[in-house]
Formats: C-alpha cells, sequence, structure tokens
C-alpha cells in the first residue's frame, strides 16, 4: 500500500513524558501536513513542510511542539513534556503540492495523556 | 482567512431518503472547496471538490455539491441515502498552499 503512514497508531503516556510521532508520507508528494483533531471537532492545522522546509506553524503549535522533515521525506512530530490537553487524534496528510488543493490522509496517531 | 460554517452538528435520516448537509463559506470566494468524509476508525477520505470549473459538482458514492455564490453555500446532498454513508462530513476551503481549514463537522446517521 502506498498510502500515507502513521506510526505509532496509540500511544498512552504519562503527563510530563515526551511523545514523537511519524509520517511517512506517499512518496511523491512534496508538501506534507499535520493536523490534530480532537472529540467532536474538525481536524486543526498545526504546520505544513514543503520538502524539507517548514513554510507554516499555527498559533496551536506551541513550544513544547517541534516537527521536521529532514531529508524532505518522513515527518516526525515530537510534544514534549506531554499534558492532558494534547490528548488528541494527529493527523498527517500529503499532496503534490500542485496546488489542486487535494489532501490525502493517513490513519492518524491517537493519544493519551494520563 | 477562508472559514466556513456547518449547520448541524448531526443529521439523521431514514435510509433512502435525502441528505442534505449544509456548508456556507466565508465571503471572500475560496480557489477550492472540499467535501470529506470520514468512516469511523479510517482517515478522512476526498468526497469531492469545487475549483470554479463547474457550481455542481458530483463526487464519489452519489454525492454531489452545488456552488452557490449568491448563497456563499456548498451544501452537500445525496438523492437517496445509505447504511454505508454513517460517518463524519467536512466541509473545507483551501487557497493555493493546499492548506485545508475545517469545519466543526456534521456526523451522519442513517437508520434502517
Amino acid at each position: 500500500d502506498t498510502g500515507v503512514s502513521q506510526n505509532p497508531r496509540h500511544k498512552i503516556t504519562k503527563r510530563g513524558q515526551n511523545v514523537t510521532f511519524r509520517c511517512d508520507p506517499i512518496s511523491e508528494h512534496n508538501r506534507l501536513y499535520w493536523y490534530r483533531q480532537t472529540l467532536g471537532q474538525g481536524p486543526e492545522f498545526l504546520t505544513y513542510f514543503q520538502n524539507e522546509a517548514q513554510l507554516e506553524k499555527s498559533r496551536l503549535l506551541s513550544d513544547r511542539f517541534s516537527a521536521e522533515r529532514p531529508k524532505g521525506s518522513f515527518s516526525t512530530l515530537e510534544i514534549q513534556r506531554t499534558e492532558q490537553g494534547d490528548s488528541a487524534m494527529y493527523l498527517c496528510a500529503s499532496s503534490f503540492g500542485r496546488s489542486t488543493g487535494e489532501l490525502f490522509f493517513g490513519e492518524g496517531s491517537r493519544l493519551t495523556v494520563l | 482567512a477562508q472559514s466556513v460554517t456547518q449547520l448541524g452538528s448531526h443529521v439523521s435520516v431514514s435510509e433512502g431518503a435525502l441528505v442534505l448537509l449544509r456548508c456556507n463559506y466565508s465571503s471572500s470566494v475560496p480557489p477550492y472547496l472540499f467535501w470529506y468524509v470520514q468512516y469511523p476508525n479510517q482517515g478522512l477520505q476526498l468526497l469531492l471538490k469545487y475549483t470554479s470549473a463547474a457550481t455542481l459538482v458530483k463526487g464519489i458514492n452519489g454525492f454531489e455539491a452545488e456552488f452557490k455564490k449568491s448563497e456563499t453555500s456548498f451544501h452537500l446532498t445525496k438523492p437517496s441515502a445509505h447504511m454505508s454513508d454513517a460517518a463524519e462530513y467536512f466541509c473545507a476551503p483551501a487557497g493555493n498552499t493546499d492548506k485545508l481549514i475545517f469545519g466543526t463537522g456534521t456526523r451522519l446517521q442513517v437508520f434502517p
């Protein structure tokens, strides 16, 4: 399957711990996006990359959050000193970057902070 | 900034009935408008998109949406609901960066 892959699918952690999520986009896509979705809400934009460059970050992305895409392929989203409010589904998506507007989403990584 | 309003967080219909999910965008016309669907425990999937080529857009699974500039609307319809249509539906505009700004979503329930 050559879709967007996210790992781990589920993560349970204690408050204060660090967590990292990985996203492998569709191979020929040069844009990669991170979204966060909480129960009953639509996905909220966090950040996006074009190749390895992080071009935009939402104000939702506090200093505890950092995202990288070191070689323009896979991306990681790290959350430091997790808080209970970080509990959410973290979604990754990728696109060709030709301004067609179509994103291809992974199944998400669900974070539960105890 | 682009935004959308989805009226009705929950919509319930009987199998075979008309499905109407409402979406109104902000006053400025976005380059693209989308409907995405999220089935339980699955990722978001593109249902259809508006790109100004045609005001009536047909998507997958029998869904369609009509762009009405005078009403700033992009409502999603399906003539006859099927049980498998039960899911969460999101309306989203996008600009030239492909970044989607999602609405709050509408959960569709279909009863037999």
